[in-house]
């Protein structure tokens, strides 16, 4: 069946980089869209960026300049890079699945809830 | 970018009641916009899709309609589950926009 999980660490310091893991399973990433999603706490959805399933990305402008998606198909993992961190960094990350076309989030990871610490 | 404009923030109701969500984009995204409900503590669910379609699973209270840059998400007769928080969200194009968010609570 279809699953996508995030991994990465609770708690990171400010100014330092965050990297999150979506190992994903039951589809391929050649045939799929990987979106990231984040959400601060009480808040609402953020979409932050996409690996195509062609291998091309893109990114919310919002953090266009410090934020990087990539890709390992031979593991079926999505990776994010996000640097200099703030403190409303702060939030739970997500990554989700569509299709090609058009653009729906019909599965989701359960999220990693990350800190970021001064 | 598209914005979703979606209101109201929050909805108070009672069991079995009939409550409606609109969703307005600031330019036509064609239909192509999702709802989704989300819990606690949980990851979002997709309940529509293509404006109006019902995603496998869901129930047949939950409804969705409108086109060009007015959406609405119509849940009938509420059920205990159904007490959330609602989102909507333009599947067009990148940025992937979605609305502020419902939160529909029970009176």
């Amino acid at each position: 069946q279809v699953q996508l999980k995030e991994t990465g660490p609770d708690l990171v310091q400010l100014t330092q980089t965050l990297s999150i893991t979506c190992t994903v399973s039951g589809f391929s990433l050649t045939t799929y869209n990987v979106h990231w999603v984040r959400q601060p706490p009480g808040k609402g959805l953020e979409w932050m960026g996409a690996m195509w399933n062609g291998g091309g990305t893109d990114y919310n402008s919002a953090f266009k300049s410090r934020l990087s998606i990539s890709r390992d198909t031979s593991k079926s993992q999505v990776f994010l890079k996000m640097n200099s961190l703030q403190t409303d960094d702060t939030a739970k990350y997500f990554c989700a699945r569509s299709a090609v076309q058009p653009h729906y989030f019909d599965y989701w990871g359960q999220g990693v809830m990350v800190t970021v610490s001064s | 970018d598209i914005q979703m404009t979606q209101s109201p923030a929050s909805l108070s109701a009672s069991l079995g009641e009939t409550v409606t969500i609109e969703c307005l984009a600031s330019e036509d995204i064609y239909d192509i916009l999702a709802w989704y409900q989300q819990k606690p503590g949980k990851s979002p669910q997709l309940l529509i899709y293509d404006a109006s379609s019902l995603h496998t699973g869901v129930p047949s209270r939950f409804s969705g309609s409108g086109s060009g840059t007015q959406y609405s998400l119509k849940i009938n007769s509420l059920q205990p589950e159904d007490f959330a928080s609602y989102y909507c969200q333009n599947g067009l194009s990148a940025p992937l926009t979605f609305g502020s968010g419902t939160k529909l609570e029970i009176k």
